[in-house]
């Protein structure tokens, strides 16, 4: 059963616009959540993350947002870019070391 | 570079042959994890180091997987008897502090991955 998930495969947006990314958890004892950005042929890069204390974390264009009582949690970048198009991971870690990611989420940022 | 190195970048091999994949972390990180991808997955955690044991081997998929980081730095995934079934991106993280450290601050940075093919 997956722990972490989302839902969405593909996101395609424009140039300039907002993107919203989203994901889900089910297990309660997460304490920290992170986005990562996998370019092909590349390992995943570290975005941002945010503790489970917190109910959003902020870095330039890149905002996560944390509803722990939903176990929801996105991914907002404003504006996009090109750039930024990439398949994009969500994790979650608790106390033990490793993390539990999601099938991840291919965004498309237009011209 | 800095950055964690994975070797080779593409094994190609038979049903039933030994692969060795090996991991260079970031120099001084005490921590190493071993993840693997399957296409259209997500990273899915295999084992854990830290510095030269193994402190989370509850991902390794069976007694055909062994890992191993005999001086705390480098680190090899050894498969034996590989399978289709073992074809997959398999990527490698360094942290520097591990369990001693903050988790969330301890950011893991992956490796470029050893895509792995058996025929």
């Amino acid at each position: 059963d997956q722990q972490v998930k989302q839902n969405s495969p593909s996101l395609s947006v424009q140039e300039g616009r907002i993107s919203i990314l989203n994901c889900d958890y089910t297990n309660s004892m997460f304490d920290y959540f992170l986005w990562y950005k996998k370019y092909p042929a590349e390992g995943p890069t570290f975005l941002i993350s945010i503790s489970s204390i917190k109910d959003k974390n902020e870095d330039g264009r890149f905002t996560v947002f944390l509803n722990k009582s939903a176990k929801h949690l996105s991914l907002h970048i404003v504006p996009s870019q090109p750039g930024d198009s990439a398949v994009y991971f969500c994790a979650a870690g608790g106390s033990q070391g490793n993390l539990i990611f999601g099938k991840g989420t291919k965004l498309s940022v237009k011209p | 570079g800095a950055g964690v190195s994975q070797t080779p970048s593409n094994k190609v091999t038979e049903k039933g042959k030994y692969v060795e994949l090996r991991c260079d972390p970031i120099s001084g990180h005490t921590a190493l994890y071993w993840y693997r991808q399957s296409l259209g997955q997500g990273p899915e955690f295999l084992i854990y180091f830290q510095g030269t044991g193994a402190a989370d081997d509850s991902g390794l998929p069976n007694d055909r997987f062994f890992a191993v980081r005999p001086e705390g730095s480098v680190s090899t995934l050894k498969i034996q008897r590989t399978e289709r079934g073992d074809s997959a991106v398999y990527l490698c993280a360094s942290s520097l502090l591990g369990l001693a450290g903050r988790r969330i601050t301890d950011t893991q940075y992956f490796g470029p991955g050893t895509r792995l093919t058996v025929l």
